[in-house]
């Protein structure tokens, strides 16, 4: 199975201040289609997770811009430019290039300094 | 708008089985598979399996092997996962999630199992 490794598991940021998480892969995550599934989503306290990020780097409709994926082969990162009040909750890596299974990174918890 | 209704919270005793459903709108039902995550409270997510609501074919991590079955209706666009054998360690939120890349979710279940 493919390991999701995050750091920092916790991110107390104070508003305003970027932020970065980062994700690694115990192997890399370029499938043979050349595309690297890699995606990135958001838990708020007391909700579903939410998908931000599809294919590293791809933010979804309706996700703030201060959001941003980047990386490659397995190294990846997600970036919030200016932190909000809205952006508390834990943030997950995951990857679907090489299954089964789907398999997710622990989750970094970002709060607010 | 896309959305997945899940069925409400159930209470099991050890070794009972539960099913929880997950109820599609807003898209074609048969185009995207269907993904089962459950997240242990205060855990992270941990995948379960999919199924293709097309061909009714299903895929799982192998340590469900045995105890989970997922199926579909499609006549009204609704996929189901059953759990069976129940530990006190399966008490968890058990969420629906649309696609490969689980661009949807649903509400969540939370399965408590207790005696």
């Amino acid at each position: 199975d493919v390991v999701m490794t995050q750091s920092p598991l916790s991110l107390p940021v104070t508003l305003g201040q970027p932020a970065s998480i980062s994700c690694r892969s115990s192997q890399s995550l370029v499938h043979s289609d050349g595309y690297t599934y890699l995606h990135w989503f958001q838990q708020r306290p007391g909700q579903s997770p939410r998908r931000l990020i599809y294919k590293v780097s791809n933010r979804d409709s309706g996700v703030p811009d201060r959001f941003s994926g980047s990386g490659s082969g397995t190294d990846f990162t997600l970036k919030i430019s200016r932190v909000e009040a809205d952006d508390v909750g834990i943030y997950y890596c995951m990857q679907s290039t090489h299954w089964p299974p789907w398999t997710f990174g622990q989750g970094t918890k970002v709060e607010i300094k | 708008q896309v959305q997945l209704v899940q069925s409400g919270a159930e209470v099991k005793k050890p070794g009972a089985s539960v099913k929880v459903s997950c109820q599609a709108s807003g898209y074609t039902f048969i185009d995207y598979y269907m993904h089962w995550v459950r997240q242990v409270p205060g855990q992270g997510l941990e995948w379960m399996g999919w199924i293709n609501p097309n061909s009714g074919d299903t895929n799982h991590a192998q340590k469900f092997q045995g105890r989970v079955t997922m199926t579909r209706d499609t006549s009204i666009g609704t996929a189901h996962m059953e759990l069976s054998g129940l530990r006190f360690d399966d008490t968890a939120v058990y969420y629906c999630a649309r696609d490969d890349s689980l661009d949807h979710w649903g509400q969540g279940t939370l399965v408590t199992v207790s005696s």
